[in-house]
């Protein structure tokens, strides 16, 4: 059971946009602590998406974009296309947790 | 460049010590805020963040496995070094190391992985 909640699979077409949410508590997400996404291609190691909430580092496309409101965090990708299908896992700080960092569970992005 | 690479036993067996090696380039761990953590991730399964030491030699160790962990750093041969004790079959996954510091405690670079198999 991961601190941080995502869904288990989202799905879109080609072009369309999707949003994959995490949600999480006040010990991480709530208190403030920053989020960063991962993108994980299969059979690859993580890749930095978005870091400190909602910025990307150089070379992520601007299709992909994140926000925090409360407790939850979001990725948000424009435009989807075929290559985006991949994992995708949010991480913060759980000040409950002696200084650990937390990943979520994960989310499976289909390309229908 | 940016670069790391892990290294270390492909065959654990139960009981045993498990001791991987980062060794990474392109930056220093002697730099402030620049610090190296490991994350683990078993097959068909999410990431699991496990440690971290960082340039001032501050180490962070995941709560449910801190007993079993330690990590160490030799800045002269750009390595960090981790061993995890008591090997369960449980503990079968990829271990990743990955840096953090230049975005926040964002994981910048990681490296490509290696599948660690606890079996006897």
């Amino acid at each position: 059971q991961s601190v941080l909640t995502q869904p288990p699979s989202v799905s879109g077409a080609p072009g369309q946009r999707v949003t994959i949410s995490c949600t999480g508590s006040s010990s991480n997400i709530g208190a403030g602590y920053d989020v960063h996404w991962y993108q994980q291609l299969p059979g690859t190691a993580p890749k930095l998406l978005i870091y400190g909430n909602n910025n990307r580092p150089s070379g992520v496309p601007d299709r992909f974009s994140g926000s925090k409101s409360g407790t939850s965090a979001s990725l948000a990708i424009t435009g989807l296309q075929a290559e985006d299908e991949a994992d995708y896992y949010c991480q913060s700080f759980d000040s409950s947790l002696s200084g650990s960092r937390v990943f979520g569970g994960g989310t499976k992005l289909t390309v229908l | 460049q940016v670069t790391l690479r892990e290294s270390g036993p492909a065959l654990v067996k139960p009981t045993q010590t498990l001791t991987l090696t980062c060794t990474f380039s392109g930056f220093s761990l002697s730099t402030s805020g620049m610090c190296v953590s490991w994350i683990r991730q078993p097959p068909g399964k999410a990431l699991e963040w496990l440690a971290r030491i960082d340039w001032d030699d501050d180490k962070y160790y995941s709560t449910s496995l801190k007993t079993r962990l330690t990590i160490s750093k030799d800045t002269s041969k750009n390595q960090v070094v981790l061993t995890m004790t008591n090997m369960d079959p449980v503990d079968t996954a990829t271990y990743y190391c990955a840096r953090m510091g230049f975005y926040g405690d964002a994981l910048d670079y990681w490296g490509q992985g290696t599948l660690v198999t606890v079996s006897s």
